[in-house]
């Protein structure tokens, strides 16, 4: 059974800091990982993907992977009001065919 | 990003039911995906479709469900017998680059 856990939150941070995410999976065999940001009653929406080990930046958002402790997180930088949402960690094991595996997702609240 | 509509956006059936979710890519893909997102709960994989056949599935994705491409453009969900916990949004998703997944708006079913 494949497994993503990520801590619910919320997880309030005040604007203009670093917002820290994490998550967790339980497949080693896990190859592509994916941050989703999702606002209520929209759908998800892409932020960043990773595959090696190490950091990826993209703008304000850094995803960091670690396969040896199975961890994946995403850091959001400069964080602002709108960035208040949802975030949404998902791995894959395979390729196009496979579906992605979520967590439930992370609540995540700027303050200004 | 790619453009893709969901029909219709709200659902509302009585129990027992069929209903047909539908997915409009605005052009040609690989892989095409549903999910399902009961409300408060996270986002659950149903099914892959590749060149018009079922190419991964969960166990969610029992025989009350099937998928279509009927001509070619609509991506088809149907329910043939709605239960009450089918209650959910419902998201088509199409395969981009790099095992990479763009969710289109959703559709919410809500079955009485």
């Amino acid at each position: 059974q494949k497994e993503v856990e990520q801590n619910s939150g919320p997880l309030s941070v005040p604007e203009g800091a670093i917002a820290s995410l994490n998550c967790t999976y339980s497949d080693r065999g896990s190859q592509s990982f994916f941050w989703y940001r999702q606002y209520s009653g929209k759908s998800p929406e892409l932020i960043m993907f990773i595959y090696s080990n190490g950091d990826k930046e993209d703008g304000r958002f850094t995803a960091q992977l670690n396969k040896a402790s199975q961890y994946v997180s995403l850091l959001i930088r400069d964080s602002q009001p709108s960035d208040s949402a949802t975030y949404l960690c998902a791995v894959i094991t395979g390729g196009g065919a496979d579906g992605l595996t979520f967590g439930k997702g992370t609540h995540l609240i700027i303050q200004p | 990003e790619p453009e893709v509509t969901q029909t219709p956006s709200h659902q509302v059936t009585q129990m027992g039911q069929e209903v047909i979710l539908r997915c409009v890519p605005i052009s040609n893909h690989l892989y095409f995906y549903w999910y399902r997102q009961i409300l408060g709960q996270k986002v659950e994989f149903l099914v892959s479709f590749y060149n018009n056949e079922i190419s991964e599935k969960s166990e969610i994705f029992d025989d009350q469900f099937s998928v279509e491409r009927p001509d070619g453009s609509n991506f088809t969900l149907k329910i043939r017998s709605t239960k009450l916990e089918d209650s959910a949004m419902y998201f088509c998703a199409l395969w981009l680059e790099a095992d990479t997944q763009y969710f289109g708006p959703g559709t919410r079913l809500t079955v009485l």
